[in-house]
């Protein structure tokens, strides 16, 4: 069984700040990806990153930045000088893998994070 | 770029009443999936498609059923529906082809009302 956990419901910051959105998983599998996504009020889902179960190398794309560390089964989501458009939900999912290498994609979600950002 | 396109947006029904959601995905995406959100939850899956055939099977009711057409579009309809189905219903779509680079792309969402 597939389990993601993120430790905060509600997050509030003043703009420029940094915050830190965390995620915890749980799974069997030896390979998975890992993902986060981003729900604005519009309601859609953006995606922001999928990474590899194999790579542990940590990414940043622009104000965002992403350390996963598998031996504490964490992938934890930065965001640098945050701004009153980060306001939304982040959502950390986990997927298997299939044979082919493609993520299977029966998502298990976490909670969810609402982060509030304030000018 | 294209991205997934999900109708309708909203969508108002009474109970017992029916309804289709429909999906068509990315071009060249081959897969598709459907998630179900109610209010303040995070995304459940509930089926997926791949190549017109049903490849996974999430917490489905047996009151919905789904397939995949020809060109790849998608519908979920929802029969018998009950107050408690109400929610934000997802599609997302994939290419199996293309691992190295695969993103999933999620829909804008149908918001379903069942009154």
């Amino acid at each position: 069984a597939q389990k993601v956990t993120q430790a905060q419901t509600e997050i509030s910051v003043v703009e420029k700040e940094d915050v830190t959105l965390d995620c915890v998983y749980e799974t069997r599998d030896t390979t998975y990806y890992l993902f986060w996504y981003k729900q604005p009020p519009s309601g859609e889902l953006v995606f922001l990153i999928r990474r590899n179960s194999f790579d542990e190398q940590n990414e940043i794309s622009g104000r965002y930045s992403w350390n996963f560390q598998k031996s504490t089964s964490s992938f934890n989501f930065t965001i640098t000088a945050s701004q009153v458009v980060d306001s939304a939900v982040y959502f950390c999912a986990l997927s298997g893998v299939r044979a082919g290498g493609t993520s299977y994609g029966k998502l298990t979600f976490g909670q969810g994070t609402i982060l509030t950002v304030h000018p | 770029a294209a991205g997934v396109i999900q109708s309708p947006r909203h969508l108002i029904k009474e109970k017992r009443e029916t309804a289709t959601l429909k999906c068509y995905p990315i071009p060249r995406h081959d897969t598709v999936y459907w998630y179900q959100q109610g209010p303040g939850q995070d995304p459940q899956f509930l089926i997926s498609f791949y190549e017109k055939m049903q490849s996974d099977k999430g917490s489905i009711p047996d009151r919905f059923s789904a397939q995949q057409f020809s060109d790849y579009h998608s519908e979920l309809n929802m029969s018998s529906l009950e107050l408690g189905d109400s929610a934000l219903y997802f599609c997302a779509s994939s290419s199996g082809q293309e691992a190295r680079n695969e993103k999933l792309f999620f829909g804008s969402g149908t918001q379903l009302s069942v009154l």
